[in-house]
Formats: structure tokens, sequence, C-alpha cells
């Protein structure tokens, strides 16, 4: 089965600090990965995917198949980009799912 | 405005009750969701449908039961409330592709339920 590991609940960070959320995950075939975020009062949006490689707000994230992870990262982290991250795993298939990581908090302060 | 939305946003009512929330999404997608988040953020997935017919049913008690009357909405019914439903609760929909590789989901702004 497939599976989602996100090994942090919390990362404090300085504004302009570099941020790695990691994640690592589980799965034979060929996955989709998506990182999710949770503003605060806010509902949960998609923030990237791999298949599209970009970069949204600054973050990006490489799906590294021999690690199985899918890190997303910034080089300069902003009071903004506190939120709740999600790391989501799916694969192709007529009952697919997305299955979450547990999230990590990010805290950046001033 | 385009979106996924849920009533009621919050919800508290004791024990032994059943409860509904309703969800509806107008982006014309055909493929909708519900998510569970405890008390420790931690998302699960519990029923998904697509164009009106389940497709996913994780192991959710008998107690919940999804209803999908069209497209565009997804309902969910909770029998008998326990404290341990305590949660919030999150429908998304999704537009799948051809190919069967999986779209954004799009999620509404959750259902705080409190059973007391």
């Amino acid at each position: 089965a497939q599976r989602v590991t996100q090994p942090e609940k919390l990362l404090s960070v300085f504004k302009g600090a570099p941020v790695e959320l990691k994640c690592n995950y589980s799965y034979s075939g060929s996955p989709e990965l998506f990182w999710y975020v949770q503003y605060s009062r806010q509902r949960l949006q998609l923030l990237l995917r791999h298949i599209s490689r970009e970069s949204i707000k600054g973050f990006t994230a490489d799906l590294n198949k021999g690690e199985t992870s899918f890190h997303l990262k910034k080089p300069f982290a902003q009071e903004e980009d506190s939120a709740m991250y999600y790391c989501a795993l799916s694969f192709p298939g007529a009952n697919s799912k997305l299955t979450f990581g547990k999230g990590i908090t990010l805290s950046v302060r001033p | 405005d385009t979106a996924v939305s849920q009533t009621p946003k919050y919800l508290v009512t004791q024990m032994g009750n059943d409860k509904s929330i309703k969800c509806e999404q107008n982006l014309g997608h055909d493929t909708m969701y519900w998510y569970k988040q405890d008390s420790k953020k931690f998302l699960k997935i519990m029923f998904s449908y697509n164009n009106k017919e389940l497709i996913i049913n994780e192991t959710v008690p008998n107690r919940f039961s999804p209803k999908s009357p069209d497209k565009a909405h997804l309902n969910l019914h909770i029998n008998s409330l326990e404290l341990g439903d305590s949660a919030v609760y999150f429908c998304a929909s999704s537009q799948d592709l051809a190919s069967g590789r999986r779209n954004e989901q799009f999620f509404g702004p959750g259902t705080r339920l409190t059973v007391l």
C-alpha cells in the first residue's frame, strides 16, 4: 500500500532562512506527488505537483525516485509562508485516491 | 464565485444524534470526496464519488453514509454520533483526466463537528 511520511511535525525558522520540508513515500509504481498548503483559517489548496515542475511562491520540489522523496524547498522563507503543509501521493487508475502525510507546521518568525 | 462550498461551517451536537453535512461544487468536476481531519491535523480520505457512483469507501463505520444526488453534490449523513466523530470534515472535488491521472483537488472550507 502507498504511504507518505513527513517525519517532522513542526519547523520554525527566521525570515530569510532556507526551508526544507521533508517528504518520503513508499509506492512501487509511478506515483504522482503533490504539496498542499493550509494557511490559517483558509481551506486546503494545491501548492505544487511534481509533473508540472514549476516554482510556486518561491517553493520547488523535485521528485527523487532513488530516494523516494519529494522534499519542498524555499531558499528564503517569508512570514506569509507560515502554514500547515501536506505532502500527498496518488497513483493512476480508476480507484486512485490522494494519500496525505501527517503534515508539518511551518512557522516563520520575523 | 466558483468553488466548493460546505454547510454548515460549525456543527455542535449531542452524542446519539443524526446529522448531515452538505457539499456543493460548481466547478463542473466529476469526482467528489470526503476527508476527515482529526485533532492532530491528520487528513484521511473517507469516500470518493465519480459521476454519482461510489468508487472509494475507506474503512469508515457504516454510521457514515454519503449521498450524491447529482454530480455537483455530495452530502455526508452521520447516524448515532459518537465523541470520536468530532473532527473537521472536508469536501473536495476534481476533474480527472482521460489518461486516468489525477488532477488537482479543490477543497471546501471544512465543517467543524463537535460531539458533546
